[in-house]
Formats: C-alpha cells, structure tokens, sequence
C-alpha cells in the first residue's frame, strides 16, 4: 500500500513569510508524527497526534509553529514569520497506534533565505 | 544524562565483517527498541524493533536487549557496503513518548 506522503517536497521562502507543510499519513495509522532535522543533526521531535488530538505541544521550537489533523488524517505544520534557523528537512510519521513503529514520509526540506 | 545515546562514529568495518553498534538509556521502564537505518539526504527506514531482553535475528541483523545494563545493540553480518547509512536507536519513555538517539555513521569498507 501507499506509505507516508508529504509535500511540497522541497520549500525556499524568505525570512518573515509563512509556509504550510503537508502529511498525509498511510491509511488506518492513529497516530502521527512530526520531526524536524537539521543538516548533520539527529531528530528532534515536534508534535504527535492520536487521531485529531494533540495533547502535548511543548515540543513545538516557538509559538511560529503551530500543527492540525483533521478527520483522523491528513496534517499540516505551519510556520509563521519564518526564520532563517527554521531551514531542516521536516519529517512526518505514522503508526498504527500511538508509540508503535513509525513509519517516515520522504521529508519537506525548507530553505529559509 | 542524555536519555539515548550512541556512539557518533564515523564506525568503520571491512567489507564482509560484523558492524556493532551500540545504544544506551536512561529510562529504566523503557519497554519498546527500535533501530532505524537513514542513508544520507534519505528519510529513516525501520530495521528492527525488539521488547524483551536477548536477541532477535532478522536476516544479516541481530538486535540485542540487556535492559538490566539499559542497552541494546545491532549486529550485522557480513556487512556489505550498501549497510554504509546512519544508524538510529530509538526508546520509549516512562511518560510514553519515543525518543531517537542522535544516531551512528557506519562506513563499509570495500
């Protein structure tokens, strides 16, 4: 079946606008995932979701970065007034419930002029 | 103490030997491993995933779990130099999140 999807796949911006990367998750997967990862870096985690909720955000770097899923599904991460140190490769992942193996989409990589 | 650590590397192994690599945790109830192999520019791709202590082969890899020494490992056999990647352990925490370890640059030498 389709695995994890993400898009766009690659994303220049310039400093202050806002972006909108996409996840769409394989299908039947509760949870879902998001990681940021700088060149040469390991993952840093983000957010997770079951189902539509979630319930801890203290992983968000700033309150630029705020996360959605809607009807148990697709997500987006937005990044407001983008910064220049907002430039990684953002990565989704799903699993069938929360904590099992997670599975990775190929990744948007920002690049923040 | 950083919750899971590896061993940067580069770790460098001839073609055709055993590449080990090593991961340890802090969290004691830990009870879910995994270990994640990310080629360069690629995303990370699950290799193994083990729960209770001892080994669990899968082909040319051999996860090992000692959860009294909070570690666990990953053996490959005959190590090829397509296994040249980014090796990645990952944990499950007591309050339920999983955590990656910054991983280990393995290099097989043709």
């Amino acid at each position: 079946g389709a695995g994890v999807s993400q898009s766009p796949s690659n994303k220049v911006t310039e400093k202050g606008k806002d972006v909108e990367l996409r996840c769409d998750p394989i299908s039947g997967h509760t949870a879902l995932y998001w990681y940021r990862q700088s060149l040469g870096q390991g993952l840093e985690f983000l957010i997770y979701f079951q189902g539509n909720s979630a319930p801890d955000k203290s992983g968000l770097p700033s309150d630029r970065f705020s996360a959605e899923r809607t009807g148990g599904s697709v997500s987006t991460l937005t990044i407001q007034r983008t910064q220049q140190e907002d430039s990684a490769v953002y990565l989704c992942a799903s699993s069938p419930r929360l904590w099992e193996t997670q599975y990775f989409g190929p990744g948007t990589r920002l690049l923040v002029l | 103490q950083k919750e899971v650590e590896q061993n940067s590397g580069p770790l460098s192994v001839p073609e055709g030997a055993i590449a080990s690599l090593n991961c340890t945790y802090s969290d004691r109830v830990s009870q879910s491993f995994f270990w994640y192999r990310q080629y360069s520019g690629k995303s990370p791709e699950l290799i193994m995933s083990i729960y209770s202590n001892g080994d669990k082969e899968d082909g040319r890899f051999t996860a090992q779990l000692n959860k009294a020494s909070q570690y666990v490992s990953l053996l490959i056999r005959d190590s090829q130099p397509s296994d040249s990647a980014t090796y990645l352990c990952a944990v499950n925490t007591r309050d339920d999140k999983i955590i990656f370890g910054k991983g280990t640059r393995l290099h097989i030498l043709p």
